[in-house]
């Protein structure tokens, strides 16, 4: 089975730093995405890790640890623009079908604030 | 380049009735996959459609279905509508479909089922 487990809501000051968490069981493991989702709108993708380690990309990185089932986003030098839902999804290892089904985990909403 | 294109933007039935909802992926992508999206549950992959078939599929009741067209072209379809059907309706284009591609979503349907 698949479970994915993230904080409901956070929130953080304008400016901040903030980390949101990512935990997860899966039967199969091939990767792991980040996603944000602001209201209203389509969920837009914003990292991938596939082995361990932290990947760096602009104000955003994703930290993976494989054995630990665990990743997080962290968030620098926070904008209000950054309110927004984030979302974790895992796309599990199957051999018999290489197919596209992520497993999305509930979503963490951020609220940040002036 | 388009983005993921899906319609009707909104819309609201009855309970009973059937609903088809269209998306037109991302030109050259080959991949499209569906998801519901509630408050309650978060973002639920319904199945992917690859090349014509389908590919993978999720723990949703008969009452879904979907289909790809030549032109890589999807829809879904939601038969004897229940109440809890009422949701957003994701479609999402993957490129060529391996697991570790991100997937590229529409605006969505918001389904209401009265």
């Amino acid at each position: 089975g698949q479970n994915i487990d993230q904080p409901t809501e956070m929130t953080a000051t304008e400016g901040a730093i903030v980390q949101i968490n990512c935990t997860y069981q899966t039967s199969g493991f091939n990767g792991l995405f980040w996603y944000q989702q602001h209201a209203g709108e389509a969920p837009t993708f914003l990292s991938y890790n596939v082995l361990d380690g932290l990947e760096e990309k602009g104000r955003f990185s994703s930290f993976l640890s494989r054995s630990k089932g665990y990743s997080y986003l962290l968030l620098k030098e926070l904008q209000m623009k950054d309110s927004a839902s984030y979302l974790c999804a895992v796309t599990p290892l199957d051999r018999d079908n290489y197919g596209q089904n992520f497993v999305f985990g509930p979503g963490t909403r951020l609220s940040v604030l002036p | 380049k388009a983005g993921v294109t899906q319609t009707p933007r909104y819309l609201i039935k009855t309970r009973g009735q059937q609903v088809t909802l269209s998306c037109s992926p991302i030109s050259g992508h080959r991949s499209v996959s569906w998801y519901q999206q509630t408050p309650g549950q978060g973002l639920q992959f319904l199945f992917e459609y690859f090349s014509e078939t389908q590919r993978n599929k999720g723990n949703f009741p008969g009452r879904f279905s979907g289909r790809q067209f030549s032109n890589s072209r999807s829809e879904m379809n939601v038969s004897t509508l229940e109440l809890g059907d009422s949701a957003l309706y994701l479609c999402a284009s993957g490129g060529q479909g391996s697991a570790n591609e991100k997937l590229f979503f529409g605006s969505g349907t918001q389904l209401s089922v009265l």
